[in-house]
Order: structure tokens, then sequence, then C-alpha cells
């Protein structure tokens, strides 16, 4: 079964610090692994896309690894802000001709002053 | 990129009632999802919903429940029928555009109650 898990479920930090989110899945056909940032009361935003060749992809302050053989991933996020207080979502792409995505629970991270 | 918007942003249902969600996306795609997301949980995908033919269903939902409309390449309604309190959920609509990687938009979600 395709599955996409997340931990920890919840997180709270003080603002600056450095955080790590785990994301470990069993997918197959594997396309690509994306990160997703979810505002409360809006949609998934994407923050990173890597395919089975990458092993490292940032945005700003956000760094994303994949480890293909291991099947894991992690969200770094560097000096964390308040307006970084959302859910995130580690999403695996299925390679069945059209991205079909599968769907992690989610890290609820609420970075507090 | 795709700016999408969902109307209404939020409503609150009666119990076997009906509600139609629209959707519009700012340019034109072919391929137009909608999802489910129940609280706490992730997103399930309901149905794909491409223009000039019959929406695709995933497993354990039914046109007659969730029927959807996609009259051109930049909008799409999904209506949630006779509904009951198990529906009461936050409903997304996706879009993807351009790119190998088929990078995918959502919405910012109707957030449905049913009492």
């Amino acid at each position: 079964k395709n599955q996409v898990e997340q931990s920890p479920q919840s997180l709270i930090i003080l603002e600056g610090k450095n955080c790590t989110l785990q994301c470990n899945y069993t997918v197959s056909p594997f396309s690509n692994l994306r990160w997703y940032k979810q505002d409360t009361g809006r949609g998934p935003v994407s923050l990173t896309i890597m395919t089975f060749s990458e092993n490292t992809k940032s945005n700003g302050r956000y760094t994303a690894t994949l480890d293909a053989d291991t099947k894991q991933s992690s969200l770094h996020i560097t000096a964390s802000q308040l307006s970084d207080s959302a859910s995130y979502i580690c999403v695996v792409s299925l390679n069945t001709g059209f991205q079909k995505l599968v769907f992690g629970t989610g890290t609820r991270l609420l970075v507090s002053p | 990129s795709a700016v999408i918007s969902q109307k209404p942003s939020r409503d609150i249902c009666q119990r076997g009632t009906s509600l139609t969600i629209q959707c519009q996306v700012d340019s034109q795609v072919t391929m137009m999802f909608w999802y489910r997301q129940q609280p706490g949980q992730s997103l399930t995908l309901i149905a794909t919903a491409n223009q000039g033919s019959e929406a695709t269903y995933e497993s354990g939902f039914v046109i007659d429940k969730f029927p959807i409309s996609r009259p051109n390449l930049t909008f799409s309604t999904l209506t949630v029928s006779n509904m009951s309190p198990e529906d009461s959920s936050i409903y997304l609509c996706s879009v993807a555009a351009g790119g190998g990687h088929y990078e995918q938009y959502f919405g910012p979600g109707t957030r449905l109650t049913v009492t």
C-alpha cells in the first residue's frame, strides 16, 4: 500500500531556532517528492520538488533532502520565523502517466516568540 | 504559476441539502482535481476533472454524491449532495500546470460544516 508517514505530528520551537521534519514513504512507482506548506485556512503551497536523482534542494530558509535508498526525506527550516507556523505536508508523486499524489498527514509547526 | 479562487470560502449547511463549490483559475489548464481534507487528516483525492470528458472518481467517491462539472478550461464545480455531518470537511480545488514535474497548485479551500 502506498503510504507517506511524517514525524513529529506537531512541534513547538522558539523563533530563530532551527528544526527538522521527517518523512518516510513506501510509494511505487516513485516519480518525485514534494514538500508543501499549508497555512491555516489556505491551500497547500509548494516549497520543493525533488526527483529520484536529487538528494537536496533549497528554497530560501527551507532545505529538503531525499534518500531514495532508505525512502526518507527531511525538511530543515533555518532561523525560524513566526510566519513559518503552519502545517508541512510531505507528498510523493506516483509515476503513473499523470502525477498522482500520495499525501502525508503533515507536521503542525508552531513558532513561538 | 496558477492562481485559484474558490467560492464559497465557508458554509454551514443542513443535513440533506446540497452545496455547489466553484473553482476559478486565472489561466487555461487541462487537468483539475478536487480534494477533501477532513479535520486533522491528509488530503484525499475525490476526482480528476478534464475539460470535455467525464470526471474520473477515486475509490470510495461516486458521481451521484459528488457530481462535477468542467464546462471550460478555467472553471469547475463540485457539488456535495444530500449532505450528512460526515461530509464536514475542507474541499480543495487543484490544477496541474506547466513544468516537467506537473506542478500542482491548490485553491484556498471551502470549509463545509454540516449540521
